[in-house]
């Protein structure tokens, strides 16, 4: 069946710092991959997505690559704010899962001033 | 553009006692889900309906949970009785997606939470 494995949080690191939070993947076929962010009290958002291979999805300064070969779809950010803390969440969607999601464990990231 | 609407946002009840979310899913979209999240399991799908029609619910914890979609712009989530380890944040999502369409995202509604005392 379809997994998806995002690294244990919480994340804690300065304004202005590298952010990297690794997702990779099993699933059949081609899986859709996205990124959710979730802020204190509120639902998930969509962050990003990508649709096949080799795709890059980006928005407000976060990009994530779907690299079929590694089975990952790591996010990234250059420099983070304050205004970043939340929970991030990796997911995949199928062909055969009737356009439910599997999400990852969801990653904490605290980004101090 | 308004967007996936949950009522109420806070509940909180004594056990044994009826409980009822409610979604209004984002116009047009044809595809509603209902998710649970607490700190021990995460996100957890309860089920999922495409054209209103209930196409998955074995997420759905036991007897005592429902869930009803009468027309494309409201669904119920319904527990009877309550227990306290129901006390979780509820989520209601929809989409444009279904079927073997897996590029469409799940628009979100900002959660009940639940409290069962």
């Amino acid at each position: 069946g379809n997994s998806v494995t995002q690294m244990e949080g919480p994340v804690t690191l300065s304004e202005e710092a590298f952010l990297t939070i690794n997702c990779t993947y099993t699933a059949t076929g081609y899986p859709s991959l996205f990124w959710y962010v979730q802020y204190p009290g509120e639902g998930l958002q969509l962050l990003l997505k990508a649709t096949k291979a080799d795709d890059k999805g980006s928005n407000k300064g976060f990009e994530a690559t779907y690299r079929k070969e590694t089975t990952s779809f790591h996010l990234e950010k250059g420099s983070v704010q304050v205004s970043d803390s939340a929970v991030y969440f990796c997911a995949l969607s199928s062909t055969d899962s009737w356009g439910k999601l599997q999400f990852g464990a969801g990653t904490q990231v605290v980004v101090t001033p | 553009d308004a967007g996936v609407i949950q009522s109420p946002r806070h509940e909180v009840t004594e056990m044994g006692q009826e409980v009822t979310l409610r979604c209004k899913p984002i116009s047009g979209h044809n595809s509603l889900f209902w998710y649970r999240q607490t700190m021990m399991r995460g996100l957890e799908l309860l089920i999922y309906f495409n054209n209103n029609v209930p196409i998955d619910d074995s997420g759905m914890p036991e007897d005592r949970f429902s869930a009803k979609m009468p027309n494309a712009s409201f669904s119920t989530l319904k527990i009877q009785p309550s227990e306290p380890r129901d006390s979780a944040v509820y989520f209601c999502a929809s989409s444009l997606g279904g079927g073997r369409d897996k590029d469409s995202p799940l628009h979100f509604g900002n959660g009940t939470r639940l409290t069962v005392t």
